[in-house]
């Protein structure tokens, strides 16, 4: 079985701070995680996913991620927060045994950026 | 270009009605997913296509719902008399498939349908 847990649901940071968004996960196997984003009324866009390999990984408008396997963790983190980074964010893993293609999301943790 | 888009952006229905959702997944992308999102939560898996094939429809929460691919590109998620419990905004996603597999790959979600039942 897999879970991932989003233990945050809202988040404040100001404006060029830098910010932290955890998520930890459980799978079975190596997993395979992925960071998105939803802005109100829209789908959720891909910033950014771990497959395997450097456990840093970048991805789009400044974010990052670090998977950290002991610790079961994917923390997203962008180093100068923007009020334009407010929306909700969400965490997924999908377990590499059995080759489960379905998805897991997190509830979504609200970040609020203040100017 | 083109991204997912899915239509209509809102339904009202009247309980007991029967509702239709589309989805237009990005032109090429083999793998077509549709989800339930309820208001304060993740979206919940409930199908998945491979081309024309569903291959998994275990999320479907009742025997009411029922998604079709025909010709392996639009896919319509049907909701036959619907219940208030049916309220929430369905989201499709696609994705290209590489030869990794589905499990890797990234999706490209629609902007969803809310849907309300009254």
């Amino acid at each position: 079985a897999q879970s991932v847990a989003q233990p945050e649901d809202q988040v404040n940071v100001a404006e060029g701070n830098p910010l932290t968004v955890k998520c930890t996960y459980s799978v079975s196997g190596n997993p395979y995680l992925f960071w998105y984003v939803q802005y109100p009324n829209r789908g959720l866009q891909f910033l950014l996913k771990y497959i395997t390999g450097d456990n840093l990984v970048k991805g789009s408008y400044g974010f990052e991620a670090e998977f950290n396997k002991s610790q079961t963790s994917f923390h997203l983190k962008k180093p100068s927060a923007l009020v334009s980074d407010s929306a909700l964010y969400f965490c997924a893993v999908r377990d590499s045994s059995g080759g489960s293609y379905i998805p897991t999301f997190g509830r979504g943790t609200s970040l609020i950026v203040h100017p | 270009g083109a991204g997912v888009s899915q239509s209509p952006r809102y339904k009202v229905a009247k309980r007991g009605q029967d509702v239709a959702l589309r989805c237009d997944p990005i032109s090429g992308h083999v793998s077509l997913f549709w989800y339930q999102q309820a208001l304060g939560q993740g979206p919940e898996f409930l199908t998945y296509f491979q081309n024309e094939a569903q291959l998994d429809k275990s999320g479907l929460p009742s025997d009411r719902f029922f998604a079709e691919r025909p010709e392996g590109s639009v896919s319509t998620l049907k909701i036959q008399r619907t219940q208030q419990e049916d309220s929430a905004v369905y989201l499709c996603a696609s994705s290209f498939s590489s030869v990794q597999g589905p499990s890797t790959d990234t999706q490209y979600f629609g902007p969803g349908t809310r849907l309300t039942v009254l």
